[in-house]
């Protein structure tokens, strides 16, 4: 089972900033956050992931609590091309064999004009 | 372009029929996942290969279906006998493992998904 919660959908204004939140409370010390997202029809796309300190790319910033018991996407400046589906995925990044992703439904993010 | 090739991007089967995928990871990575998505699901894990060995396959993957991963590069997902429940998108996603397996200095980069392939069983 997905060991993330995250709300179903979600609006954001185009230009804006959007944070899509996420709870991992059961997290356990070796497991990486990782951000994907899926625009319709096609494959999910990596967007970021982070172990304890907060993140940055060229796509969007990663803040995860001091307790990594949750996380939030912040996609500073929304364009109607980031409508799509985000997904917020717990894995072991070290120290296992395991790393096979689990995705749970994500957040449905709309952007509008 | 995330460099995980996937063919055919779609096709058309009748129930009964057998099909073959083909998917070419990022040629460095030693990882290969394959997912299955239904209508207004997240992609649900398959199984995945370390190299040329099936490492993990889930309770999704009935004797139906075969993935084989032969030389550690491409690998192909065979459906035997489809079914219109298996209509679904099946993706393909590959990644790096390093270090020494078993210990705490082994090392998994993110994974990187192709198109997918679109099944659908009329």
């Amino acid at each position: 089972d997905a060991k993330t919660t995250q709300p179903p959908s979600m609006d954001c204004a185009e230009g804006r900033a959007a944070n899509l939140p996420c709870n991992h409370s059961t997290i356990s010390g070796n497991e990486y956050v990782y951000w994907y997202r899926q625009i319709h029809s096609q494959g999910p796309q990596y967007i970021i992931h982070g172990l304890k300190n907060n993140e940055t790319n060229e796509m969007a910033s990663l803040i995860i609590t001091e307790d990594r018991k949750s996380s939030t996407l912040i996609l500073p400046h929304a364009t109607l091309r980031d409508t799509a589906v985000y997904y917020c995925i717990v894995r072991v990044g070290y120290g296992g064999s395991q790393g096979n992703l689990i995705f749970g439904k994500g957040t449905k993010l709309s952007v509008k004009p | 372009d995330t460099g995980v090739s996937q063919d055919p991007r779609h096709k058309i089967t009748k129930r009964g029929q057998n099909v073959t995928f083909r998917c070419d990871p990022i040629s460095e990575h030693n990882r290969l996942y394959w997912y299955r998505q239904t209508l207004g699901q997240g992609p649900e894990f398959l199984t995945y290969f370390q190299n040329e060995a099936q490492l993990e396959k889930s309770r999704l993957l009935s004797d139906r279906f075969s993935a084989e991963r032969p030389k550690g590069s491409f690998s192909t997902l065979e459906i035997q006998r489809t079914e219109q429940g298996d209509s679904a998108m099946y993706l393909c996603a590959s990644s790096l493992v390093t270090g020494i397996a078993g210990t705490e200095y082994i090392m998994n980069t993110e994974a990187f998904f192709g198109q997918g392939t679109r099944l659908t069983v009329v």
